[in-house]
């Protein structure tokens, strides 16, 4: 079963709302947390690296102000998106670290988000 | 850095014909590399991976890849497709967990009755 579980999976929303995703680890702590942006038919870039309770580490180009990332437990790790816009409009998988320092990653199921 | 080429972005092959999804990477140290699979709306599942030992490892559904580091790449493999394949192949490496995996493109294997 999923050991790393997003939510929602699909929203809508209208241009200049904030919307919130949520990604929990399931029966396991995660310290560290990665969110990945993927366009269609793309690749996953990485957005930014969650670290519980310390600030997120944010990619070369990616504005801290606009997504938003919280890291308020071990097993939990929020992105929120601020005043979307289309351009926002993605899938957002995020991800956590499998024991043993090997970089795997387990995935979450991601969040489709269409801003109108 | 480390870097990750798919040179192809989308294979089509007829069901149970075999199939070779291409992967090389740069990298100047030792790395990890893993192949993962991802359904339509779905997010990454590990297919199969190579930490060390036998450079040829193979998952539970018939896949296998083999790490060949003089050509520096882990082409991804299977004798005999289904249409359950059909998905998208990510290819991505690490080096030695120190860092966030990096994602080549993705190959988009289309499998065909």
């Amino acid at each position: 079963g999923a050991v790393v579980s997003q939510h929602p999976s699909w929203v809508i929303c209208k241009s200049g709302t904030s919307v919130k995703i949520e990604c929990r680890s399931l029966d396991f702590q995660a310290t560290t947390m990665f969110w990945y942006r993927q366009f269609p038919k793309q690749s996953l870039m990485l957005m930014a690296t969650s670290n519980e309770g310390s600030k997120a580490t944010y990619e070369q180009g990616v504005e801290k102000d606009k997504f938003l990332i919280n890291h308020a437990s071990l097993t939990l790790s929020t992105l929120t998106v601020t005043s979307a816009h289309p351009e926002d409009s993605s899938f957002y998988i995020c991800s956590a670290p499998t024991r043993g320092n090997t970089g795997e990653l387990f995935f979450g199921e991601g969040s489709r988000l269409t801003v109108l | 850095a480390q870097s990750v080429t798919q040179l192809d972005s989308q294979v089509p092959v007829f069901e149970e014909a075999p199939v070779e999804l291409r992967c090389n990477y740069s990298s100047s140290v030792s790395v990890y590399l893993f192949w993962y699979v991802q359904y339509p709306n779905q997010g990454l599942q590990l297919l199969l991976k190579y930490l060390s030992g036998s450079t040829l490892v193979e998952s539970i559904n018939g896949f296998e890849a083999e790490f060949n580091k003089s050509q520096t790449s882990f082409h991804l493999r299977k004798p005999s497709v289904h249409i359950s394949d059909t998905a998208e192949y990510f290819c991505a490496v690490s080096d030695l967990g120190n860092t966030p995996l990096v994602f080549g493109k993705g190959t988009r294997l289309s499998v065909i009755a």
